[in-house]
């Protein structure tokens, strides 16, 4: 069964320090998105990205983030400047029809110290 | 806005018994999904149903079945003959329908313990 993948499983950064997570969707979907978990609390949206560009993009998702489909393949997040409270599980997803459930990758543990 | 609902932080089931899990949603859409995904200690998002909301027809797969209420905005998620594997938190979703990419919006989640 096609998968989502996510590099790294997990990366601490210090606090000041560009991040960038990376993602692999399944290859014939269409849709993108990121999500973050903070320990303990629930999923919540940062950002969906359709023909490269972004479509939606939650208030949490500000200028120190950004995302980029590089060559096709990958999906990237960045992260320019991590705060402690970046701190999170970050979820890669890619979705290729409305009504079906997007298919989640295995998760990036970030921590800032 | 949307929002997702899961009353019950907590739940406890023992081995081969049947446990209910609670979602309400507040929408003012009508063509919307509707989903619950598992998420074991591995933290991985399980996808375990989907609902589509024109569908009068309850989903099931396999041990794993939803009661469906639209009208009161109700989507709860039966799991029969639980097991061990089934500990996890679980989450209700919900997406409006009306566009390709729409995010999911999920509730609190409810932490299933099972016992042996």
């Amino acid at each position: 069964e096609p998968e989502v993948t996510q590099t790294p499983s997990h990366q601490v950064t210090q606090m000041g320090q560009e991040v960038i997570l990376r993602c692999v969707p399944i290859s014939n979907h269409l849709y993108f998105y990121w999500y973050r978990q903070i320990l303990g609390q629930k999923v919540e949206f940062l950002v969906s990205f359709y023909n490269n560009e972004i479509s939606e993009k939650s208030e949490i998702f500000d200028d120190q983030f950004s995302v980029e489909r590089p060559d096709g393949s990958n999906f990237t997040l960045k992260i320019r400047s991590t705060k402690l409270e970046d701190s999170a599980m970050y979820f890669c997803a890619s979705s290729g029809i409305v009504n079906y459930g997007y298919t989640f990758g295995s998760g990036t543990r970030l921590t800032v110290v | 806005a949307q929002t997702v609902t899961q009353s019950q932080p907590e739940m406890s089931v023992q081995e081969a018994e049947t446990v209910t899990l609670s979602c309400t949603y507040d929408t003012s859409e009508s063509d919307y999904y509707l989903f619950w995904y598992k998420q074991p200690p591995s933290r991985q998002m399980i996808l375990v149903i989907r609902q589509e909301a024109y569908k009068q027809q309850n989903a099931t797969e396999n041990r794993f079945s939803v009661n469906f209420q639209k009208a009161a905005k109700s989507f709860s998620l039966k799991i029969s003959d639980s097991q061990l594997g089934d500990a996890a938190m679980y989450f209700c979703a919900y997406r409006t329908g009306n566009s390709g990419n729409t995010p999911l919006v999920f509730g609190k989640g409810t932490r299933l313990s099972v016992i042996a």
